[in-house]
């Protein structure tokens, strides 16, 4: 089983803030890294998957980095708006996928 | 454009009784996947199959049979459920090329309650 970490396990932000939170996964036999996202009573999305170090992926106000080196990913929203309000899970695969506790995101309007 | 079907949506059991949750996508996926979301424990892979004819233990299999029925279906069986299963669950499927799985699509749960 892989160990991967999200914090903060929660956040509450103003609207127009930014923000970001970190994926901690294991280094060492690497594949790849997905972001989803879950909101309230839905299923989750898929909202990035990367794969090489150093990878920058951008979706609207949304983008996320890849570290392989040091086994991290970061996810940052600009400009927080309440609709994306919601939980972020990353996941780390290699003959599954390995999910973190994710991180729940409130937008405050 | 269904992606992945899953029935029921609810269900309410005893203790001890059984029940089977069936899960169905129409994307072709060779990866079918069983988790279930409790709070503060995000979600918990119970039971996977990389491709038809295989499945294999996930973290929490203690409970539960899964049968990968064609290349469409996947199936969750909870044979004398308990109320430490009172959860909700997700199928998911996905694909893979080289060493790296594409992402899952999920199923919109099935929310169960085990009295």
């Amino acid at each position: 089983i892989l160990n991967v970490e999200q914090s903060p396990q929660s956040l509450h932000v103003q609207e127009g803030d930014s923000t970001n939170f970190t994926c901690s996964f294991p280094s060492s036999n690497f594949y790849a890294l997905h972001w989803y996202r879950w909101e309230t009573a839905k299923s989750p999305e898929a909202l990035f998957v990367m794969t090489l170090n150093g990878d920058e992926k951008k979706k609207g106000r949304i983008s996320a980095t890849l570290n392989t080196k040091e086994g991290y990913s970061y996810l940052y929203i600009k400009g927080s708006q309440p609709e994306d309000s919601a939980t972020y899970l990353c996941a780390s695969t290699g003959n599954q996928f390995y999910f973190g506790t994710g991180t729940s995101l409130t937008v405050i309007p | 454009n269904a992606g992945v079907t899953q029935t029921p949506k609810f269900q309410v059991l005893k203790t001890g009784q059984s029940m089977t949750l069936q899960c169905a996508q129409d994307m072709n996926h060779n990866s079918m996947y069983w988790y279930r979301q409790d709070p503060g424990m995000g979600l918990r892979l119970i039971y996977y199959s990389a491709s038809e004819g295989t499945t294999d233990k996930g973290e929490v299999p203690n409970g539960y049979n899964v049968s990968r029925l064609n290349k469409r279906e996947f199936s969750l069986r909870l044979e004398s459920a308990a109320p430490s299963q009172t959860s909700v669950y997700f199928c998911a499927s996905s694909e893979y090329y080289g060493r790296v799985r594409e992402p899952q699509h999920f199923g919109d749960g099935t929310r169960l309650s085990i009295l």
